[in-house]
């Protein structure tokens, strides 16, 4: 099936640096999904993307996050200055359309915040 | 909020034995989706299926929207399944989707 890539797959990093997570959607999709799934919590939706824009966000969408694809290059989701509290593993999706449509899910980025 | 239940919490069986899992969910679903979580944390889609009946290998899936419950039925388990099956729901509110999870059902399949 379709697949999504995330680069990379785990990333270490001090408490207060930024970090950028890559997403690579699947080809043709069109809306773009992060979610956010602490260790041995339930996974948790964090914001979805279209044309270029912030659709919806939850309250764990901190205003340390953002999110862009510039250019219809990587979807990337960025953290700065990251907590000790986004540790967790961060899932980018993508799907064609935007109602009823079928998400796609990547392998995860798991976070480790020292 | 959309709450989605999952049943039982956990499971365990014999290789060869079938397993029912099931999800209930508060809201109406316009898209249900059955997700399995390997011991190591990634994903993997396995149907997307809002209503009626999908099967895909060993795995088949009954959703009743009315009622508001899912099943997944796996056939002829393997020590390969265990692992954690998620039910995730989005329900058209006007916005774009959202997938709504279920702290999923643990298997556990033994040899």
């Amino acid at each position: 099936g379709p697949k999504v890539l995330q680069i990379p797959s785990h990333q270490i990093i001090d408490m207060g640096q930024m970090v950028t997570l890559n997403c690579d959607p699947v080809s043709n999709h069109l809306y773009f999904y992060w979610y956010k799934q602490i260790l041995g919590q339930q996974m948790e939706f964090l914001v979805n993307f279209y044309n270029g824009k912030v659709m919806e966000k939850s309250k764990l969408f901190k205003d340390q996050f953002s999110v862009e694809r510039p250019d219809g290059s990587y979807f990337t989701l960025k953290i700065q200055p990251t907590a000790l509290e986004d540790s967790a593993v961060y899932f980018c999706a993508s799907s064609f359309g935007g109602n009823y449509a079928e998400q796609f899910f990547g392998p995860g980025t798991r976070l480790t915040v020292l | 909020g959309q709450q989605v239940q999952q049943s039982p919490a956990s499971l365990v069986l014999q290789e060869g034995e079938n397993a029912e899992l099931q999800c209930n969910f508060s809201s109406t679903a316009t898209q249900l989706q059955w997700f399995y979580q390997s011991p190591g944390g990634s994903l993997v889609s396995l149907l997307s299926n809002p209503s009626g009946t999908k099967h895909t290998g060993r795995l088949t899936s009954t959703t009743v929207t009315k009622e508001r419950r899912s099943s997944l039925h796996i056939s002829s388990s393997q020590t390969t399944d265990s692992g954690t099956y998620l039910c995730a729901i989005d329900k058209l509110s006007g916005s774009f989707n959202k997938l709504t999870f279920g702290a999923g059902t643990r298997l556990a399949v033994c040899p």
